[in-house]
């Protein structure tokens, strides 16, 4: 089944604590991205990555960090996370050109005390 | 950051009602407008990408119009059903990134 994979889907953690959300696709999409989902603010976009080892800052990028070793993965990762990040945070996929639809993942449930 | 407004934010209907919302966005450096279905406790859907000034799409009971000149676009359902009760997401690209509108959440009661 084609998907796109969170884990973990729901986190409590405490500020200053690195966590890394990871997030796998299995339909071979070159473009990958983070949004995070706040209430009355939409979904905004974090981090994107065009293809393997190319990467770019979306909207709110601070204080998040990604990569993209491997065309499948595209983990999110917290250096420090602290409350203002607690959020629902997405992953997505698609394959490259304009007229082509994300693919969401279940979505991850931060909480940072 | 590229303003994406949607209208309204929210909507109560009668089953069996027609209802439409809109999309506004930036008329310059278009590439496509996504709208998405995203129901509660799920991820969003895709329903429509549009790249074209004047396309129109269609999905059973919904359908779509863009007017990329004046930066907007239509979402129409016909005869509202329970089930179409979701938020309907816009959201527009300029290049590489996706900018979101807020969202309108349509709520059908039967």
């Amino acid at each position: 089944e084609a998907q796109v994979t969170q884990n973990p889907r729901y986190l409590i953690t405490v500020t200053g604590k690195k966590l890394t959300v990871t997030c796998s696709q299995n339909m071979n999409h070159e473009y990958m991205s983070w949004y995070r989902q706040d209430p009355g603010l939409g979904l905004r976009q974090i981090y994107y990555s065009m293809n393997v080892e190319v990467t770019d800052k979306g909207d709110v990028p601070e204080g998040y960090k990604v990569s993209r070793k491997e065309k499948r993965n595209f983990p999110l990762i917290l250096e420090s996370p602290s409350p203002n990040q607690t959020s629902l945070y997405f992953c997505a996929s698609s394959l490259l050109g304009n007229n082509q639809p994300q693919h969401f993942g279940d979505g991850t449930r931060l909480s940072i005390l | 950051i590229l303003n994406v407004e949607q209208s309204p934010q929210s909507l109560h209907v009668q089953e069996g009602d027609s209802t439409n919302f809109t999309c506004s966005f930036p008329s310059s450096n278009f590439y496509a407008l996504h709208w998405y279905r995203w129901e509660t406790a799920k991820s969003p859907e895709a329903l429509f990408v549009m790249t074209l000034n004047g396309d129109e799409k269609k999905k059973g009971r919904i359908s779509a119009t863009l007017n990329t000149k004046e930066g907007y676009s239509y979402l129409y359902i016909k005869g509202s059903q329970p089930e179409d009760s979701a938020t309907y997401l816009c959201a527009f690209n300029a290049g590489n990134m996706l900018t979101f509108g807020g969202g309108t959440r349509l709520m059908v009661k039967p």
